[in-house]
C-alpha cells in the first residue's frame, strides 16, 4: 500500500521560517508534490520533486531524499496569508491524475 | 484561479438518493480526476478519465461512477447515498504530460451533505 505521514498542525509567527516534514511509503515512486489549501477551498499546487535535492520557488522550497523516503516543505518569511493546510502527495502510479495525499498539516501563523 | 469550475457548490441530499456533480476542466486539459475530501482529511482519489474512458480508480465502490465528454468536461455520479458520502468533492484537470509533474489544477469543489 501507499501512505504518507505529516504533522497534524504547526504554529509559527510572522516573519519566521517553518518546515513541514513528510515521510512516505509507496510501491514505486514517481515524485513528491506539495499543495496548499485555504479553508476547504481548492488545493493549489506549490512544488514537485522527482529527484533528490532542493527546489526553490520564491519563499517556498521543497526538499526530497528518496533514500530516506522523506521530504519537507520550507516556508520562509511567513505571512498571515500562509495560514492554511499543507498536503504532501505522491503519484499513485503512472496515471498522472492519481495522487495519494497525506492527512495534511494545518499551519497557523500568529502576529 | 485554475480555470476549473465545478457545480453545484453546495447541495444537501438524503440517504438513498442519487447525486450528479459536474466539472469543466481548464482549456486544453484532457485528463480529469475526482477526489473525495472528508473534513480534516486529505483528498482521496476516486477515479481519473482520459479520452472519455476511466483510466484508474481508487478504493471506491461501483456506486461511484463517472463520465467524460468530448469537450473534456466530466460528471461524477453517486448512487444510493450514504451518510459517510458527506464530503467535499474535488475535480482536478491536467494536460496529460503535466500530470506527470504532480501538478493538478483543482476546482473549488462541491460540498455534499447527506442527511
Amino acid at each position: 500500500g501507499q501512505s504518507l505521514e505529516q504533522p497534524s498542525e504547526v504554529t509559527a509567527v510572522e516573519g519566521a521560517i517553518v518546515q513541514i516534514n513528510c515521510t512516505y511509503q509507496t510501491s514505486g515512486f514517481y515524485g513528491l508534490s506539495w499543495y496548499q489549501q485555504h479553508d476547504g477551498g481548492a488545493p493549489t499546487f506549490l512544488s514537485y520533486n522527482a529527484l533528490d535535492g532542493l527546489e526553490e520557488t520564491g519563499r517556498f522550497s521543497s526538499f526530497l531524499s528518496r533514500s530516506d523516503s522523506y521530504g519537507y516543505l520550507l516556508l520562509q518569511e511567513l505571512q498571515m496569508k500562509d495560514s492554511a493546510s499543507y498536503f504532501c502527495a505522491v503519484r499513485g502510479g503512472n496515471q498522472g491524475g492519481k495522487l495519494i495525499f497525506g492527512q495534511g498539516t494545518e499551519l497557523s501563523v500568529k502576529p | 484561479e485554475t480555470g476549473v469550475t465545478q457545480s453545484p457548490t453546495h447541495l444537501i441530499k438524503t440517504r438513498g438518493q442519487q447525486v450528479t456533480l459536474r466539472c469543466s476542466s481548464q482549456s486544453g486539459h484532457n485528463t480529469v480526476s475526482w477526489y473525495q475530501q472528508a473534513l480534516g482529511q486529505g483528498p482521496q482519489f476516486i477515479f481519473q478519465y482520459y479520452r472519455e474512458e476511466e483510466n484508474g480508480r481508487g478504493n471506491f465502490p461501483p456506486r461511484f461512477s463517472g463520465l467524460q465528454f468530448p469537450n473534456y468536461s466530466s460528471e461524477l455520479n453517486v448512487n444510493a447515498l450514504e451518510l459517510d458520502d458527506s464530503a467535499l468533492y474535488l475535480c482536478a484537470s491536467s494536460p496529460r504530460d503535466r500530470g506527470h509533474t504532480g501538478e493538478l489544477f483543482f476546482g473549488e469543489g462541491s460540498r455534499l451533505t447527506v442527511l
